[in-house]
């Protein structure tokens, strides 16, 4: 399987209802968990990030969960909007080549929040 | 401000003509990295830089090559630009390894 999974694909919502994205990853010494948010046209941003030392981390309406022992986490989205709609990258940390661990990203969710 | 710069930010290139995009950083950040981002697909890394190491993916074809003259600056050469080469490229830099990437606002490569 691929290091990092993501799903859904693609996932439609009413405005003011909640989103929730969920990646799981192979590496079990992974230890960071980014979350970047692309508009289209424009540049990954990141939105949200955890570390393993945690399980759950939130900053407004953005919140992260993760579950080591099920090596999964996941992004929670609530009260949605507009401009949410963008597409979102989780990542997990992965050893590809050499011995350093780069970020493999998730194959993305395109989020549309509709009005 | 802008942190991650990246020169142009459209380029057009003709089949088999070698191609430089630039990247510059205002971070001081010690890792550099170049991604190729195809439409609808995640970012995939190229290759990247921890000061003056070069480490390169295994999958990248060697049509890719990478310089880092300074900390601000790194380039990404394409020898023989393919049609398949055409792509959003992506720099990002990061403190550390495993750590948070910001990313400049990409070029967008067009093979003709």
């Amino acid at each position: 399987g691929e290091n990092v999974e993501q799903h859904p694909s693609t996932l439609s919502v009413q405005e003011g209802d909640s989103a929730v994205i969920k990646c799981t990853y192979s590496d079990s010494a992974s230890n960071y968990f980014p979350w970047y948010k692309q508009e289209l046209g424009k540049r990954p941003q990141l939105i949200i990030d955890i570390r393993s030392n945690v399980g759950e981390k939130k900053d407004q309406r953005i919140a992260v969960t993760l579950n080591k022992t099920a090596k999964h986490f996941s992004l929670h989205i609530t009260e949605t909007q507009p401009e949410d709609s963008a597409v979102y990258f989780c990542a997990a940390p992965f050893i590809s080549s050499g011995s350093a661990r780069q970020l493999t990203f998730g194959s993305g969710t395109q989020l549309t929040v509709l009005p | 401000d802008a942190m991650v710069i990246q020169n142009p930010r459209y380029q057009v290139t003709q089949f088999g003509k070698p191609v430089t995009l630039s990247c510059s950083q205002t971070l001081n950040h010690n890792v550099m990295y170049w991604y190729q981002q195809k439409s609808s697909q995640a970012p995939k890394l190229l290759f990247h830089y921890y000061d003056k190491d070069f480490n390169n993916e295994a999958d990248t074809p060697d049509n890719f090559q990478s310089r880092r003259p300074n900390t601000s600056f790194c380039f990404l050469d394409i020898r023989s630009p393919g049609l398949g080469d055409a792509a959003m490229y992506l720099c990002a830099t990061s403190n550390r390894l495993e750590r948070e990437q910001y990313f400049g606002p990409g070029t967008r490569l067009t093979v003709t």
